[in-house]
């Protein structure tokens, strides 16, 4: 079945620096999602990227998806103390008549003042 | 109010107890899910509804679960006989039309069985 792969776990960083998180994913999809997640705001969309697209920018998210290496990189620049959260992927199954969707393990972002 | 919305935020219930957790997508969204999350863990698929059909339940971890959406708007996901391994947040969440779109989560119920 389809999973996300999220790595690292765990990442904390300081103020300023940039932040990256990878996803990596077994099976072709259509579209892959990043979600971000903290205590304040509950579960929020960041980004949707779809297999015919490459790179993709929101502020001062970017992200990007290779799939002959089945992985996407969320990519977080001049990190701020808000940013601290848990991220995660979403996948598709791709095909077929089950409609499940699967989110990774997440990263665990620490952006310390 | 124009977001998702769950009740209630918080249950308590007692081993055995039945349970129904409540959620209002945005208005008109014809996708809506049930996610099951854990402590530390990401969110687990339980359920999707397009309208009023399900169409997959195959994350629903047993037969003591079920959801429904009988007017295509609101769902009601029911635990019966309830269980401590069902502590957990349970997340619901709409999308416009189709499974793959971006999806708007609603902030969670969170039960505690004790």
């Amino acid at each position: 079945s389809q999973q996300g792969e999220e790595d690292p776990q765990a990442l904390s960083i300081q103020e300023g620096e940039n932040a990256t998180m990878n996803c990596s994913y077994k099976t072709s999809i259509n579209n892959l999602q990043w979600y971000r997640q903290n205590s304040g705001r509950g579960l929020v969309h960041l980004i949707l990227i779809r297999s015919n697209e490459r790179e993709k920018h929101s502020g001062r998210l970017r992200v990007t998806l290779d799939t002959s290496k089945k992985s996407s990189s969320l990519l977080i620049t001049a990190s701020r103390a808000a940013d601290t959260a848990s991220y995660f992927c979403l996948l598709p199954r791709s095909g077929g008549s089950n409609y499940k969707l699967t989110f990774g393990k997440g990263t665990l972002l620490t952006v310390n003042p | 109010g124009a977001g998702v919305s769950q009740s209630p935020r918080y249950k308590v219930a007692k081993r055995g107890q039945d349970v129904a957790l409540r959620c209002d997508p945005i208005s008109g969204h014809v996708s809506l899910f049930w996610y099951q999350q854990a402590l530390g863990q990401g969110p687990e698929f339980l359920t999707y509804f397009q309208n009023e059909a399900q169409l997959d339940k195959s994350g629903l971890p047993s037969d003591r679960f079920f959801a429904e959406r009988p007017e295509g708007s609101v769902s009601t996901l029911k635990i019966q006989r309830t269980q401590q391994e069902d502590s957990a947040v349970y997340l619901c969440a709409s999308s416009p039309s189709g499974r793959e779109e971006t999806q708007y989560f609603g902030p969670g119920t969170r039960l505690l069985v004790l």
